[in-house]
């Protein structure tokens, strides 16, 4: 069936430091991808989608790019704040499901 | 503007007591709606889904069960909790057809004892 993989289960930086949450999916055909941000104690917000190949998502500094030929969707963002500290999850659109990855928590070193 | 409103926000119930968790969403007609349950520190499992009035479609079984006895309501309940059932529910609505984005509501906070 249709999976998603993240790999990293936690990542600690430091302010202004550049991220990278690894997204690696498994699905036949072009699933529509998702990034959502999840802070504690709330219902997860969507950052933003892609459905082509090549196609780049961004939203709040944060940005993705569809790769059909690596099967990813890894997270970026150039510099991060104390605010971005949050759990972070990767999934795909799998006819009326979502399928999510495991989530990925970023801490944000004093 | 679209509103998803959950209630109640918080219960704690004990074990072997019925559930009921409710769901409205405000300014959007035959959404489709969605369940969620997430474990302290996990991820997201999806329940049940549904796009009309009616009609439930189970996702996964645990021991719960789902209705929506109106467009704009979606019903999660249980008639015998379990200590498994503790965690986060989370209702979640999107515009019909298959390719679109879910938005979630502020979620219920379940503690069973």
């Amino acid at each position: 069936g249709d999976s998603v993989t993240q790999t990293e289960g936690q990542v600690a930086l430091s302010e202004e430091d550049f991220l990278t949450i690894h997204c690696n999916y498994s699905a036949s055909g072009y699933p529509t991808l998702f990034w959502y941000v999840q802070y504690p104690g709330e219902g997860p917000q969507l950052l933003f989608r892609a459905s082509r190949d090549k196609e780049k998502g961004s939203s709040r500094g944060f940005e993705a790019t569809y790769d059909k030929g690596t099967t990813s969707f890894h997270l970026r963002k150039a510099s991060v704040q104390e605010s971005d500290s949050a759990v972070y999850y990767c999934a795909l659109r799998s006819n009326y499901q979502l399928i999510w990855g495991s989530g990925t928590k970023l801490i944000i070193k004093p | 503007a679209q509103t998803i409103h959950q209630w109640p926000v918080a219960e704690i119930k004990a074990v072997g007591s019925p559930l009921s968790l409710g769901c409205t969403i405000k300014g959007k007609s035959s959404p489709n709606l969605y369940w969620y349950w997430q474990a302290t520190g996990g991820t997201l499992q999806q329940l049940f889904y549904s796009i009309t009035v009616g009609q439930v479609e189970s996702v996964v079984q645990l021991n719960l069960s789902a209705s929506r006895p109106k467009d704009d309501q979606f019903i999660l309940s249980t008639e015998k909790l379990l200590l498994s059932h503790s965690g986060f529910y989370l209702c979640a609505w999107s515009l019909g057809g298959r390719s679109y984005e879910q938005y979630f509501g502020p979620g219920t906070r379940l503690t069973v004892l």
